[in-house]
């Protein structure tokens, strides 16, 4: 079964700083892989998704992510964070059967 | 309206009751999903549906019922809520062969 590891439960960046949050993920085949931003009060949006292709994949809202067979990684980045980027990010991947698994999520807090 | 409308929004119940959270879409989806959502737990699978008479388990179904009454409508109870059963409900859907998820904004959900 597919799995996800997201390490950092909590990030506290400074505005105009650059974010990285870290994803593993555990699964038999080649995966399918996304990022989701749950804002307050929200449900989970979308950022990006990886299914094949080049590893350094393009989300809305300035991010990226890059996809690493080799560390079973699919980390996001963005270079300058904004306040509006205050959330909590899920990793997630897909099974065969288009179900998603979620990771624990990490909470980004950004600083003035 | 929304694409994915949950009924109610918040709720606090007693243990013991039984209760019923409420999806509906008006994305024309054949699938829909139940996940809650616990600090540090990420979102976890409850039930989904592929279609109306295809209804199955999720990793946590224990101490939950669903109902797919219609392809727009999926209804998840508790019949006999217990105080670990607090968290955030989401529905969401996707279309038959694919990753388009669609959340809802969520229902949450207090039993005392």
């Amino acid at each position: 079964a597919q799995s996800v590891t997201q390490p950092d439960i909590h990030i506290t960046v400074s505005e105009g700083a650059s974010l990285e949050l870290r994803c593993n993920y555990s699964y038999g085949a080649t995966p399918y892989l996304f990022w989701y931003v749950q804002s307050p009060g929200q449900g989970l949006q979308l950022l990006l998704k990886y299914f094949s292709g080049d590893t350094l994949v393009q989300g809305i809202k300035g991010f990226e992510a890059e996809f690493k067979r080799s560390q079973s990684s699919f980390n996001l980045r963005k270079p300058s964070v904004h306040w509006s980027d205050a959330a909590e990010y899920f990793c997630a991947v897909g099974s065969n059967d288009y179900k998603l698994s979620f990771g624990a999520g990490t909470t980004v807090t950004v600083r003035a | 309206d929304a694409d994915v409308t949950q009924t109610p929004r918040n709720r606090i119940t007693k243990t013991g009751k039984r209760i019923m959270l409420e999806c509906s879409q008006t994305k024309g989806h054949d699938r829909m999903y139940w996940y809650r959502q616990d600090p540090g737990l990420g979102l976890r699978l409850i039930y989904y549906s592929f279609d109306v008479k295809d209804i199955n388990k999720g990793e946590i179904s224990d101490g939950y019922s669903v109902s797919r009454q219609a392809q727009a409508k999926f209804s998840l109870s508790l019949e006999s809520a217990i105080p670990n059963q607090t968290a955030l409900y989401f529905c969401a859907t996707s279309p038959s062969g694919n990753y388009g998820y669609t959340f809802g904004s969520g229902t949450r959900l207090t039993v005392v």
